[in-house]
């Protein structure tokens, strides 16, 4: 039990669809990181935020989106779907923003199918 | 290509018996980190080193870095049938972006046969 909890669990979405996946963080916890994972791969840094700022960015297009709010939650946007989107998609929060001293807890993930 | 590079890909082993599993990096290492997941779960933490030489341990797994190979290794003693699942290392690998993130390999499977 990591005190990340991420919903909803599954979620099956078509082509072109838009898609909003939530994430509650430890409490205290202010660096909030998002990542998909394809199935047999290693998780693929989208994002991360600090105290409701964006904070680093992987190599993903703009079409992914993100907020942090300060009761600890936060939120992945994904917009115009498309069939490559299929994957699991984990959050991670820790305490401070540097992530080579930091641990990252992360939650039960997302599987988000697309159609 | 990943920019952490694990090995095995895959393992099978037999309940009781010892198994070491690699994580080399093609870049200098600043914090490696270890976690372990079951099929379509999130990871659970094992382990963080962060020097060169550190060992940690916990319960029958022990994993160590050695910062000059910029690779480290996961050992587990007496596997059981608990150890199985995927185990993943991750690092924050500065050069390979400006931003803060963490690389992860591709994973280690492990399967223990009773």
């Amino acid at each position: 039990e990591t005190g990340v909890t991420q919903s909803p669990t599954h979620l099956i979405k078509t082509r072109g669809q838009q898609v909003t996946l939530r994430c509650s963080s430890q409490s205290g916890h202010n660096t909030v990181s998002w990542y998909q994972q394809a199935l047999g791969q290693g998780p693929q840094f989208i994002f991360q935020y600090y105290r409701e700022e964006e904070n680093g960015r992987g190599n993903f297009p703009p079409r992914f989106s993100g907020l942090q709010f300060p009761n600890y939650s936060s939120e992945l946007n994904v917009n115009a779907l498309e069939l490559d989107d299929s994957a699991l998609y984990l959050c991670a929060s820790s305490f401070g923003w540097g992530t080579g001293t930091d641990t990252q807890y992360f939650g039960p993930g997302t599987r988000l199918t697309v159609l | 290509s990943q920019e952490l590079e694990q090995s095995p890909q895959s393992l099978i082993v037999q309940e009781g018996k010892n198994l070491t599993i690699n994580c080399t990096s093609s870049k200098t290492l600043y914090g490696l980190y270890w976690y372990k997941q079951k099929y379509g779960e999130g990871l659970i933490f094992l382990m963080m080193l962060q020097k060169g030489g550190e060992e940690k341990s916990h319960e029958k797994i022990t994993a160590k870095l050695d910062e000059k190979k910029q690779q480290s290794s996961l050992h587990i003693t007496a596997s059981q049938p608990s150890h199985a699942g995927t185990y993943l290392c991750g690092a924050d690998i500065k050069g390979f972006g400006d931003n803060n993130d963490m690389r992860f390999g591709a994973g280690t499977r492990l399967t223990v046969k009773p």
